[in-house]
């Protein structure tokens, strides 16, 4: 069956532009999750669903950051008004459980001009 | 707060050597820990899950060891090859998230 797909792969945007994020995970599974991963460095989480509850945002650096997964299935992230600092890559993965294995999507890599 | 180490950074072995990278942490209270290895470019690609009643797990030439009580894993690498040649990461679950090391960068000569 099909991994976890993200959209764009690369994403370039201006200083101040919003941008937003696809993650559609395994069919079926309940949990999903956004990571942050700077270069060099392993993942930082920013926030977890379950179905379409969003549980735990604690690792969401800022209020211009905002995560939705209106069906339970596809999330989005969404980063408004982006700076420098948002540079980088933007992981999402799924498991079957909350504590079961995470699947890892390839990521999007942001670059804030 | 989970803290997550992963010693050493970067690793260069011949192949068919044996290797142990390890990652330790600071915080027991975990649900299970996961390795990872992450290709350049690429997303993570979860190698073994050891849950937290587990001692070790195993997958071909991969061993992967838990000591809850002293905080630390280890990911047993047997007859390196070229291919295993990658980032491989250590996280923690132990909450609504995995916590992770900084990673292990692994180059197998041939």
């Amino acid at each position: 069956g099909a991994g976890v797909s993200q959209s764009p792969r690369y994403k370039v945007a201006k200083r101040g532009q919003d941008v937003a994020l696809r993650c559609d995970p395994i069919s079926g599974h309940v949990s999903l999750f956004w990571y942050q991963q700077a270069l060099g460095q392993g993942p930082e989480f920013l926030t977890y669903f379950q179905n379409e509850a969003q549980l735990d945002k604690s690792g969401l650096p800022s209020d211009r950051f905002f995560a939705e997964r209106p069906e339970g299935s596809v999330s989005t992230l969404k980063i408004q008004r982006t700076q420098q600092e948002d540079s980088a890559v933007y992981l999402c993965a799924s498991s079957a459980g909350r504590t079961d294995t995470q699947y890892f999507g390839p990521g999007t890599r942001l670059t804030v001009l | 707060k989970q803290e997550v180490t992963q010693i050493p950074a970067a690793l260069s072995v011949p192949e068919g050597e044996n290797l142990v990278l390890n990652c330790s942490f600071t915080d027991s209270a975990i649900y299970n820990l996961q390795w990872f290895r992450q290709d350049p470019g690429k997303g993570l690609t979860s190698l073994l899950l050891i849950q937290s009643s587990q001692r070790e797990q195993t997958s071909g030439r991969l061993n992967a060891s838990l000591d809850k009580s002293s905080g630390r894993s280890t990911l047993y690498i047997a007859a390196s090859q070229p291919g295993d040649s990658a980032t491989y990461l250590c996280g923690l679950d132990a909450g609504n998230m995995l916590t992770f090391g900084g990673g292990t960068r692994l180059m197998v000569k041939p």
